[in-house]
């Protein structure tokens, strides 16, 4: 049970922002909420994570509803290379990371 | 981050035979875990690698058909022991550092990917 839902899939124009929804209504308030992509033929890469506020690295931002029911994982602007499986995750505890289906980003150039 | 090696990275086998998967962390991580992700699906955990113990294994997989060393805070191997066509799979090694579990990313190798005739 990934405790998370996300759409199965997306589509994105190349030099466009991209905004990946993730659903986590049961989310409980000590959960962090975390992202993680794969690209093809690789292992998965952490993205990002967060508890409350919105948070801002290199790769993306994320987008943390007032409620933490919902977050949204933002590319600024797609590019070919952020063609991937998009995993939002919320751990529990020490407990290892458990994967959903994740939704999967195609880029068009 | 912890930067994670796997050996082989792929590798052909034939059925009944086995072969171990190596993965090596170039610092000492916490916590080391094996996944598998089989053809077109997501990641399923294998096990926690427990430095100095037995592993704990996840619903649906055992210790004699999977069994893993963890001899210490860097290393870990991954058997996969009489290996079907159903064991044709990718399997990674990831870790994760000490600290608030919840806020600390695990991190990935780029995992072994085994097909076995």
């Amino acid at each position: 049970d990934a405790k998370t839902t996300q759409p199965n899939s997306m589509e994105s124009n190349e030099e466009e922002p991209v905004h990946l929804p993730c659903n986590h209504s049961t989310i409980s308030g000590t959960d962090y909420i975390h992202w993680y992509r794969q690209l093809p033929s690789q292992g998965p890469e952490y993205v990002i994570h967060g508890l409350t506020s919105n948070v801002n690295n290199r790769m993306a931002s994320l987008a943390i509803a007032e409620d933490r029911k919902s977050s949204t994982l933002i590319l600024h602007r797609a590019t070919l290379r952020d063609a991937a499986v998009y995993y939002c995750i919320r751990p529990s505890g020490n407990t290892p990371l458990v994967f959903g289906k994740g939704t999967r980003l195609s880029v068009i150039a | 981050s912890a930067v994670i090696s796997q050996k082989p990275s792929r590798d052909i086998c034939q059925r009944g035979t086995s072969l171990t998967i190596q993965c090596q962390v170039d610092s000492q991580v916490t916590m080391m875990f094996w996944y598998r992700q089989q053809p077109g699906q997501s990641l399923t955990l294998i096990a926690t690698a427990n430095q100095g113990s037995e592993a704990t294994y996840e619903s649906g997989f055992v210790i004699d058909k999977f069994p893993i060393s963890r001899p210490n805070l860097t290393f870990s191997t991954l058997t996969v022991s009489n290996m079907s066509p159903e064991d044709s799979s990718i399997y990674l090694c990831s870790v994760r550092t000490g600290g608030d579990y919840g806020d600390q990313p695990q991190h990935f190798g780029d995992g072994t990917r085994l097909s076995i005739l």
